[in-house]
């Protein structure tokens, strides 16, 4: 079945350092992926997608993904983390015009 | 501006109550989604339509009811028999056709006591 899997429920790093949340898909072909974020009590902002073509994909604030089909995994990171990324991102692959979504990956920043 | 609105920000109902959710987007765009929001479960997908008037189930549509008489409106109504309808809920439209990306509202968080 299509699922996509965030191994890590939560991710603590230190300001400046580097970034990097996991995300793992099942699908039978290239999917279309995303990434979005959210702070709390809010919508979700579209950070980057990928749907075809070149492997890395830079987004918005910094963020880049990499796509790789042989690991069937498309990895989110940021070389190096403000005390304003803290929030929840959440990875998500669309399929027969759905989203199917992660259980996100909380972040927080240290000082 | 250009948007989705969902209305209200925070909802309260008694237990055994129905309850309707706004969504209403300017975007022009043909489709909506209907999520739930759970600590540590994602979302999850409850309703969607890809055009006027026609609208199919997603993965936990049991408890919920939806219509889509119009392109800018697909409002949610949590019926009775959701049986634990306490959550964050979420509308987002896109274009349609796959590779689009989504745009979201800024959720409506439902508790029923």
């Amino acid at each position: 079945a299509q699922s996509v899997t965030q191994p890590d429920i939560h991710i603590t790093v230190s300001e400046g350092a580097s970034l990097e949340l996991r995300c793992n898909y099942s699908y039978g072909a290239t999917p279309y992926l995303f990434w979005y974020v959210q702070s709390p009590g809010q919508g979700l902002q579209l950070l980057l997608k990928y749907f075809s073509g070149d492997t890395l994909v830079q987004g918005i604030k910094g963020f880049e993904a990499e796509f790789k089909r042989s690991q069937s995994s498309f990895n989110l990171r940021k070389p190096s983390v403000h005390w304003s990324d803290a929030a929840e991102y959440f990875c998500a692959m669309e399929y027969g015009n759905k989203l199917v979504f992660g259980a996100g990956t909380i972040l927080r920043v240290k000082s | 501006d250009g948007g989705i609105t969902q209305s209200p920000k925070y909802l309260f109902r008694k237990e055994g109550q129905n309850v309707t959710l706004s969504c209403e987007q300017n975007l022009n765009h043909d489709a909506m989604y209907w999520y739930r929001q759970d600590p540590g479960q994602g979302l999850r997908l409850i309703y969607y339509s890809q055009i006027v008037n026609d609208f199919q189930k997603g993965d936990i549509a049991e408890g919920y009811s939806v219509s889509r008489e119009k392109k800018e409106s697909f409002p949610l109504t949590v019926t009775s028999a959701q049986k634990n309808p306490t959550a964050f809920y979420l509308c987002a439209s896109s274009d349609g056709g796959g590779n689009t990306e989504a745009f979201f509202g800024q959720g409506t968080r439902l508790t029923v006591v």
